[in-house]
């Protein structure tokens, strides 16, 4: 199985903060990963697919980046709708695989 | 708009089984494959299962294969779970998926 490594585990921030998470994959994906948050009590939300594209609607300050092993969420400055949970999920191989999740919090 | 509708979740007892439901509406659906996800209590999403567009190829995640059958009808947009054997640790929120598109799941509580 794919193990991805995501990291941090936890954050905390502030509003209008530019924030990075990252994830590294036990081997190349290529660029077959997406990007979630997900709130208490609701299903995950996806924002990025393909490693790099945004998901229609999401919004444009959510961006990613990388292929092969090595991918990148950033967060371009902050709202207060953006605390939650973060997980990366890689769809290259069965079974797909998330990483442990970052959890954003406020500062 | 793609919208995916779970249903079937209730409280079963360990070795029991039962059917989850998803009724899929805004894309065609003959022509997408779907997957099943979960949630357990606390914890990350974990991927289930997947089938593909025509039915004829099924993939399971280890902790599932031999108990859960992953099955769809495209004449109803449907995509159904048949969980047997069911376990204290498949307690959680299932959700069907297409294409990064979560349904509100619906939740299997596997408990005496």
């Amino acid at each position: 199985d794919i193990q991805m490594t995501q990291s941090p585990s936890s954050l905390s921030a502030s509003v209008g903060d530019r924030v990075t998470i990252t994830c590294r994959a036990s081997q190349d994906i290529r660029n077959d990963l997406g990007w979630y948050h997900q709130k208490p009590g609701k299903a995950p939300k996806r924002l990025i697919y393909g490693a790099s594209s945004l998901q229609s609607g999401a919004p444009s300050r959510f961006s990613g980046s990388g292929s092969g092993t090595e991918f990148t969420l950033t967060i371009s400055s902050l709202q207060p709708e953006d605390f939650a949970t973060y997980y990366c999920l890689q769809y290259n191989a069965y079974p797909f695989t998330f990483g442990q999740g970052t959890k954003l919090e406020i500062k | 708009e793609v919208q995916m509708v779970e249903s079937g979740g209730t409280l079963v007892q360990p070795g029991g089984s039962l059917r989850v439901s998803c009724v899929a509406s805004g894309f065609i659906f003959s022509t997408s494959e779907v997957n099943w996800f979960r949630q357990a209590p606390g914890k990350g999403p974990e991927w289930v299962s997947r089938i593909s567009s025509d039915g004829s190829d099924k993939r399971y995640a280890d902790s599932v294969r031999g108990r859960f059958s992953i099955s769809r009808d495209n004449s109803k947009n449907s995509l159904y779970l048949q969980m047997n054997s069911l376990r204290v640790e498949d307690t959680a929120v299932y959700y069907c998926v297409r294409r990064g598109c979560w349904g509100q799941g619906t939740l299997v509580t596997v408990s005496s």
